[in-house]
């Protein structure tokens, strides 16, 4: 079992929807990375957590520490918000993770149509 | 923000020669790069983390005499695949270290040896 696990796994959505992508992790964390590749393959850190809610335009993320999940949601979706978006975990050291390395959920492939 | 400048893009070698991918941080001083490949459809895998004056640390499975990384200054780290062959076809990509929680990635390099 992957120890950081996204649902789902892909999403179609019309432009305007409101979008919803879920993270899930079974270690103790420090911190929580939500990430977006685009189809080039770069890589954009879109918010860092260790509590509550952020919020960035249309983006908002979410982490319940207790329950080991967190969200990332897009209002008025977007086709430029077609990417894949990737939740990351930084273990905390008791947990056996070692300083800077991230745990990588597999994607959430997002496409948006006009 | 802290950039980190990954190049090339993309790059086609022949089976047998060396490849060298460079990532620079523009603004900032990166103490610790970390390395990871991506297959198509997976998630980034870790393959080394390397701290800037000293030998790179690898990722179990990865071979060090393969995969080179110098990390010899605070702004410049590269990764070099040495005598490539068709299953080092890959993305790479580097990420910076900004501080204990927060990381800037490289816009990754599409490596296909043929």
């Amino acid at each position: 079992k992957n120890e950081v696990e996204q649902s789902p796994q892909n999403l179609t959505a019309q432009e305007g929807e409101f979008i919803t992508i879920n993270c899930s992790y079974s270690v103790g964390i420090s911190a929580l990375h939500w990430l977006q590749q685009h189809p080039g393959g770069g890589i954009v850190s879109l918010f860092m957590l260790s509590s509550g809610k952020k919020k960035h335009g249309r983006l908002i993320a979410t982490i319940n520490i207790q329950e080991k999940h967190s969200s990332l949601h897009i209002t008025a979706s977007h086709p430029r918000d077609s990417a894949v978006y990737i939740c990351a975990v930084l273990p905390i050291m008791n947990y056996g993770g070692s300083q800077g390395n991230l745990i990588f959920g597999k994607g959430t492939k997002l496409s948006v149509k006009p | 923000g802290a950039v980190v400048s990954q190049h090339p893009s993309w790059v086609i070698c022949k089976s047998g020669t060396s490849v060298k991918i460079e990532c620079r941080s523009l603004d900032f001083q990166a103490t610790t790069m970390f390395w990871y490949r991506q297959f198509p459809k997976q998630s980034l895998m870790l393959m080394a983390t390397s701290n800037e004056g000293s030998k790179a640390t690898y990722e179990q499975g990865v071979e060090k005499d393969k995969f080179l990384i110098n990390h010899a200054s605070l702004t410049l780290s590269t990764l070099t695949v040495t005598s490539a062959h068709p299953e080092d076809s890959s993305f790479y990509i580097c990420s910076a270290s900004l501080d204990y929680y927060g990381y800037t990635f490289g816009s990754g390099t599409r490596l296909t040896v043929v």
